[in-house]
């Protein structure tokens, strides 16, 4: 049964810092992992897709890598500012007819300014 | 493309009373699914669609719980004779197609609290 984890789950840091959350995952075949961004009272924003046959993936301060073999995935995000503050979280599918998804808890980002 | 609308974004109701939600995807996308996301939780699956096909449930999906997806469009969600329990947000997702390089899109959600 596939379980995701993510750590921290909060973590607070001043504006300009570059930053890693990490996604842990215990079935390592999964199809592929995408990462949301979810602002309080709001739905989920996808940040990026990592297929399963990728290393990483990036888009503008973000960039999100794959170890499928680890079964870790990490978002990095760089010079973090405070509109970045958010929740973060990662999602893996299981079940190849279906793709549902399982979702870790999140890591609660706040930068401050 | 508009995205995933949900309506309504907020419902209040009373205990033992019936609610229903509705979910727009993304046109042309075939795949729709339903999650529900409690305070300081991920989203945890509930049903989803292929088509008008509802091809899985949850067993977070009592019998309580219908979902329909009429001519493969829309759906609605339903639950009936609400506890206080189902407080939660209810999250609408849609994708094109199922694999590895089709992303799920997730609307605002709606957020259910039951008095």
């Amino acid at each position: 049964k596939q379980e995701v984890t993510q750590i921290p789950a909060a973590l607070s840091v001043p504006e300009g810092e570059n930053l890693v959350l990490n996604c842990s995952f215990t079935d390592s075949a999964i199809y592929n992992l995408q990462w949301f961004r979810q602002d309080p009272g709001k739905g989920l924003t996808s940040l990026l897709l990592i297929q399963s046959s990728q290393r990483e993936q990036t888009s503008g301060r973000l960039n999100a890598s794959l170890d499928k073999s680890s079964g870790r995935s990490t978002l990095y995000i760089a010079a973090s500012q405070p509109g970045d503050s958010a929740t973060y979280l990662c999602a893996a599918p299981v079940d190849s007819g279906t793709y549902k998804y399982i979702f870790g808890t999140g890591t609660r980002l706040k930068v401050l300014a | 493309d508009t995205g995933v609308s949900q309506d309504p974004r907020h419902k209040i109701t009373k205990r033992g009373q019936n609610v229903t939600f509705r979910c727009d995807p993304i046109s042309e996308h075939n795949r729709l699914y339903w999650y529900r996301q409690t305070l300081g939780q991920g989203p945890e699956f509930l049903t989803y669609f292929q088509n008008e096909a509802q091809l899985e449930k949850s067993r977070l999906l009592s019998d309580r719980f219908s979902a329909e997806r009429p001519k493969g469009s829309f759906s609605t969600l339903e639950i009936q004779r609400t506890e206080q329990g189902d407080s939660a947000m209810y999250l609408c997702a849609s994708s094109l197609e199922a694999g590895p390089s089709y992303e799920q899109y997730f609307g605002p959600g709606t957020r259910l609290t039951v008095t």
